[in-house]
């Protein structure tokens, strides 16, 4: 398995502003994933993060708003830039072990 | 196109009864599941998986069947148990990627 640690779990941030999520894995990893969960919504694939190159993002998410770093195998960063109301959500990193994915706890986004 | 769907957004069982959470699928390349167990304020945890070259697999309480040609999965709980309330998802990778395609999910209520 694989111990993700996710901070911070719950944030109230005011529309136009930026947040940055951070997530540390006890291992090292080649891929770390970044999914978001809108309220009653399944959990959607927001980019891969690769150590070492840009972050390949899903149809629908662009870096402008959602800029990824990588700097090492157990770290990344996820920034939701100019918040919107509509950006309000949970947002959760995970990785792959034995085909199986292992998330982090959540960071829960409200904005207002 | 939701490619794995799970129809029923809630189901209320009694305690010590059974359990059956149903998820179907569109993907025929799909060949591999896993279900996942969400808690309030915490991120996804993994709880079973099914290859499709089975069609059952039991870990404990939890057996999950696989019917391929009717493109369905189903995760029973015997006996469920209070600490079973919890949203449920299904997921399956795409084919060849670490991207995985989530349900919507199912929360489960076990009533005391």
């Amino acid at each position: 398995s694989a111990v993700i640690s996710q901070k911070p779990s719950r944030d109230i941030c005011q529309r136009g502003t930026s947040l940055t999520i951070q997530c540390q894995v006890d291992s090292q990893v080649t891929m770390m994933f970044w999914y978001r969960q809108q309220p009653g919504q399944s959990l959607t694939l927001i980019a891969t993060a690769n150590q070492g190159s840009e972050a390949t993002y899903e149809s629908g998410f662009v870096i402008d708003k959602f800029p990824i770093s990588r700097p090492n195998l157990t770290f990344s960063t996820l920034t939701v830039s100019n918040m919107s109301p509509e950006d309000s959500s949970i947002y959760l990193c995970s990785v792959v072990k034995d085909e199986k994915l292992f998330f982090g706890s959540g960071t829960q986004l409200s904005v207002l | 196109d939701q490619q794995v769907k799970q129809n029923s957004p809630s189901l209320s069982v009694q305690e010590g009864r059974i359990s059956i959470l149903n998820c179907d699928y569109t993907n025929s390349m799909f060949d591999y599941f896993l279900w996942y167990k969400k808690y309030p304020a915490e991120g996804p945890t993994f709880l079973i998986s099914i290859s499709s070259i089975k069609d059952k697999n039991e870990d404990g309480r939890f057996t999950v069947f696989l019917n391929k040609s009717a493109k369905h999965l189903s995760l029973h709980i015997v006996p469920s148990q209070p600490g079973d309330s919890a949203v449920y998802f299904c997921a399956a990778p795409t084919s060849g990627t670490y991207k995985y395609i989530f349900g919507t999910g199912t929360r489960l209520k076990v009533l005391a």
